[in-house]
């Protein structure tokens, strides 16, 4: 079973500061998305990696792949309430349709 | 622009009793289709998927089926609901006709089966 294992789990922080996501698996994927989910709403892409090492940023966000195409990280530069909501990983293997998702990080931001 | 609907937003059931989900979209033709169903505040399980009319695979054994019969409709189905089918249910499309990294999720479907 492909398994994408993100943490930490939980976070809550204050406003201002700085956090990274990580999403992990022993699998090589051809893409990976981050998507931010709000309760009671489907999830909302953030972005599509690619390409080993690739870095993106968007806005206070950067997300970059890892080397090996297995791992991916997210950071947020000076959190605001507004980034919280639950953080989910998908990774796309080559050559199939099927999406496997991470285990999901919840982040809240306290004012 | 694309938009995909599902409905109803709500449901609560009875366990044994039927169930059916829909999902629609517009503003793209011969879109892969997909059924997820979500814990709470947790990842998203792959139920099924299809890349054309007619054609679904299933991803986890259980008492759900889905369905294709027109190329921008998905519908998920039970003939006996059980209390274990609760859950938010996710209908997701992607470009069929491209190679594409990217899903565009539905707003959901909150399941309680009683």
């Amino acid at each position: 079973t492909q398994l994408l294992e993100q943490s930490p789990q939980f976070l809550s922080i204050q406003e201002g500061e700085n956090l990274t996501v990580y999403c992990n698996s022993s699998s090589v994927f051809s893409s990976l998305q981050w998507y931010r989910q709000e309760p009671g709403e489907g999830p909302v892409l953030l972005v599509t990696v690619v390409t080993g090492g690739e870095v993106k940023k968007l806005k206070r966000l950067t997300f970059q792949f890892g080397d090996a195409r297995k791992d991916s990280s997210l950071h947020i530069t000076a959190a605001q309430p507004g980034d919280t909501g639950l953080y989910l990983c998908a990774g796309a293997r080559g050559g199939t349709y099927k999406y496997i998702f991470g285990t999901g990080t919840r982040l809240k931001v306290l004012a | 622009s694309q938009t995909i609907h599902q409905w109803p937003a709500t449901l609560v059931q009875p366990v044994g009793s039927p169930l059916s989900l829909e999902c629609t979209v517009e503003g793209t033709s011969n879109p892969n289709l997909y059924w997820y169903r979500q814990a709470a505040g947790r990842g998203l399980q792959l139920l099924f998927y299809s890349v054309g009319i007619g054609q679904i695979s299933s991803e986890v054994p259980q008492n759900l089926s889905a369905s294709r019969p027109q190329d921008r409709q998905f519908i998920l189905s039970s003939k006996k609901l059980l209390l274990s089918d609760s859950g938010f249910y996710l209908c997701a499309w992607a470009p069929g006709l491209i190679p594409s990294y990217e899903q565009y999720f539905g707003p959901g479907t909150r399941l309680t089966v009683t």
